[in-house]
């Protein structure tokens, strides 16, 4: 049963260009939203999160959109960057209380390539 | 920011030997450590919650007594994969969060362990 889904495979963008990656989720008990980024053979790192509270949160380059009633999030990078390529992992936490804050479920990751 | 450190990088090890992995939290205290496995071209699945001072939560599906974990200090956990075989080569990354409840959105991921079985 998968809970959080990245239908997207991969994902080819032009310098310059948006990069719009695309997240689902099933779980209404998820309160939290995150996207890692992730190079081959490394852990991942933390890109930029979202409160299910929120709708939307900026960071520079970087901006997530959450729509809870569609239960769907994107990420989107504007303008893309060779650099941003990678795969990237939206993650959401389902709240549970005391040591549970950590624990994240996983979509399958999407592989982006920014080409010059 | 945090850092989370993984040892070793990289084992390669003979089928039926036992493979010790190291998670150590480098600038905060963790309570708290999480252990992912990830197949190639796959999502990290979490294996277990490792908690300091108190047995691990394993997920199901996930066998304990094949993947122990040790969580003796607030800055360190281990994953021996024991009697290993092939099967068991994945990559395998562990990720802790700051004690402080305000800073644990940012869940910090070591750089993981490739392990290979022959």
């Amino acid at each position: 049963d998968q809970q959080v889904k990245q239908n997207s495979p991969s994902l080819s963008v032009q310098e310059g260009r948006i990069s719009i990656l695309n997240c689902d989720y099933t779980n209404s008990m998820f309160d939290y939203f995150l996207w890692y980024k992730k190079y081959p053979a490394e852990g991942p790192t933390f890109l930029i999160s979202i409160s299910s509270i929120k709708d939307k949160n900026e960071d520079g380059r970087f901006t997530v959109f959450l729509n809870k009633s569609a239960k769907h999030l994107s990420l989107h990078i504007v303008p893309s960057q060779p650099g941003d390529s990678a795969v990237y992992f939206c993650a959401a936490r389902d709240y549970a209380g005391g040591t549970s804050y950590g624990k994240l479920t996983f979509g399958q990751g999407t592989i982006l390539t920014v080409h010059p | 920011g945090a850092v989370v450190s993984q040892h070793p990088s990289r084992v390669i090890c003979k089928s039926g030997t036992s493979v010790k992995i190291e998670c150590r939290s480098l600038d905060f205290q963790a309570t708290t450590m999480f252990w992912y496995r990830q197949f190639p071209k796959k999502s990290l699945m979490l294996m277990a919650t490792s908690n300091e001072g108190s047995k691990a939560t394993y997920e199901q599906g996930v066998e304990k007594d094949k993947f122990l974990i040790n969580h003796a200090s607030l800055t360190l956990s281990t994953l021996t994969v024991t009697s290993a075989h092939p099967e068991d080569s994945s990559f395998y990354i562990c990720s802790a969060s700051p004690r402080a409840r305000g800073a644990n959105e940012k869940l910090f991921f070591g750089s993981g362990t490739q392990l290979s079985v022959l």
